[in-house]
């Protein structure tokens, strides 16, 4: 399976610190996608690596990727309250995707 | 534009019941997915379709089926419902498959549909 498993299952912290969650998989991918979903709600697509990507920023978010790890992890900076939620990796190709357990960010105010 | 629409939002069924659920993708989308939450499984994939024609399947009983209209609108159903099949289920569209677009696509997910068996 593709299936990434994200790591720590759950992190909590200050508003205003730093969250890091890191992502692994099995396999060969061509692209790693990270998502964030608050309580029992859709998934917001966060921000895309391709494989010949090491690193990608989007705001206050960082995205690594290691290929030869088979792992990648996501950053984010100055935490705020609103960015409580659940943080999936998800490989795969078109749309058949592969999405680890996920990381249950809590950002207490 | 508006986003990804699904209907119902929650529904409530018992044992040995069938189940359609609907999504309505992007305008201009023509790749709709389904997706099967659980808290034991997490996300898990249940088929993709694209023109009205199902591309990808995931590893899941034959009881879960779908389909796509010409205005790519989808539905999904599920027959003879059991306890496990509670979940939430969630579509998401794409633009992947149309001309010129990268298989590097992201996937607009709608807000879900709660389906509890009882």
């Amino acid at each position: 399976s593709q299936q990434g498993e994200e790591d720590p299952q759950a992190l909590s912290i200050q508003e205003g610190e730093n969250a890091t969650m890191n992502c692994s998989y099995k396999t060969s991918i061509n692209n790693l996608q990270w998502y964030r979903q608050n309580s029992g709600r859709g998934l917001v697509h966060l921000i895309l690596i391709r494989s010949n990507e090491r690193e990608k920023h989007s705001g206050r978010l960082r995205v690594t990727l290691d290929t030869s790890k088979k792992s990648s992890s996501l950053l984010i900076t100055a935490s705020r309250a609103a960015d409580t939620a659940s943080y999936f990796c998800a490989t795969g190709n078109f749309n058949k995707f592969y999405f680890g357990s996920g990381t249950k960010l809590n950002v207490k105010p | 534009k508006a986003g990804v629409t699904q209907t119902p939002r929650y529904l409530i069924k018992t044992r040995g019941q069938q189940v359609t659920l609907s999504c309505s993708p992007i305008s201009g989308h023509r790749s709709v997915s389904w997706y099967q939450q659980t808290p034991g499984q997490g996300l898990q994939f249940l088929f993709e379709y694209f023109s009205e024609t199902q591309r990808n399947k995931g590893n899941f009983p034959g009881r879960f089926s779908g389909r796509q209209f010409s205005n790519s609108r989808s539905e999904m159903n599920v027959s003879t419902l059991e306890l496990g099949d509670s979940a939430l289920y969630l579509c998401a569209s794409s633009t992947a498959g149309l001309a010129g677009v990268s298989s590097y696509n992201e996937q607009f997910f709608g807000p879900g549909t709660r389906l509890t068996v009882l």
